[in-house]
């Protein structure tokens, strides 16, 4: 069954960082772009960025540039999402999703179960 | 970047009703439109990718369609199941923008 399993909830209080975790399996891992994806209480979902699961290349959104950053292990088929100078807004749950491409179209085809980030 | 705006906000409609709920691109996507499905405490789930797509498993009381800046995902019958939020994202560019969301109601 291909899954994505992300990591427990985390309590963190302003300003420290937080490392998710996003285990992928049942599926060839380094086929696949990962992007991460976060939504604040009662909010819209909001794109992170995308990582490469097979040569690590990286993209962020504009607003967290400076502050995120997004690994991969090859050797555990697992994706990290880190988030620094966490600040209250940054509160929300946290989706990790794999990239379905045809053609020239994609869309987020699974997504982990998401990770819930409190700040306090 | 490029802002997706979905209405209406919220819907409250009958079983067996067709719905139809519409996502606006402030800029041309062609057909680089999805839509997802989010239950309460669940994660989203791809209804519709490129516009027009229905994604394996999902139902086929689903259809979406459009280009350019206008789209819309309708349900033909609906069904006590689909009681959710709906999001259209583009795929266009980054970052893959998502639209506010519908929230769909049964009456």
């Amino acid at each position: 069954q291909v899954q994505l399993v992300q990591s427990g909830a985390e309590v963190k209080k302003p300003g420290a960082s937080v490392k998710v975790s996003c285990k992928a399996s049942g599926h060839s891992f380094t086929t696949y772009y990962i992007h991460w994806v976060r939504q604040a209480p009662g909010q819209e979902l909001e794109w992170m960025g995308i990582i490469n699961a097979s040569g690590g290349s990286t993209s962020y959104a504009q607003q967290f540039q400076g502050r995120l950053t997004m690994t991969r292990d090859t050797s555990t088929s697992t994706v990290y999402m880190e988030l620094s100078g966490l600040r209250s807004e940054d509160a929300a749950l946290y989706y990790c999703a794999r990239e379905f491409v045809v053609g020239a179209h994609s869309a987020f085809d699974i997504w982990g179960q998401g990770t819930t980030v409190t700040v306090s | 970047d490029i802002q997706m705006t979905q209405s209406p906000s919220s819907l409250s409609a009958s079983v067996g009703d067709r719905v139809t709920i519409t996502c606006r691109a402030s800029h041309p996507i062609f057909s680089y439109l999805n839509w997802y499905q989010q239950k309460p405490g669940e994660a989203p789930k791809l209804l519709i990718y490129a516009s027009s797509r229905l994604q394996s498993g999902a139902p086929s009381r689903f259809s979406g369609r459009g280009s350019g800046t206008e789209f819309t995902l309708t349900i033909s019958s609906l069904q006590p199941d689909d009681v959710a939020t709906y999001f259209c994202q583009q795929s266009y560019n980054t970052p893959h923008t998502f639209g506010q969301g519908t929230k769909l109601e049964i009456k």
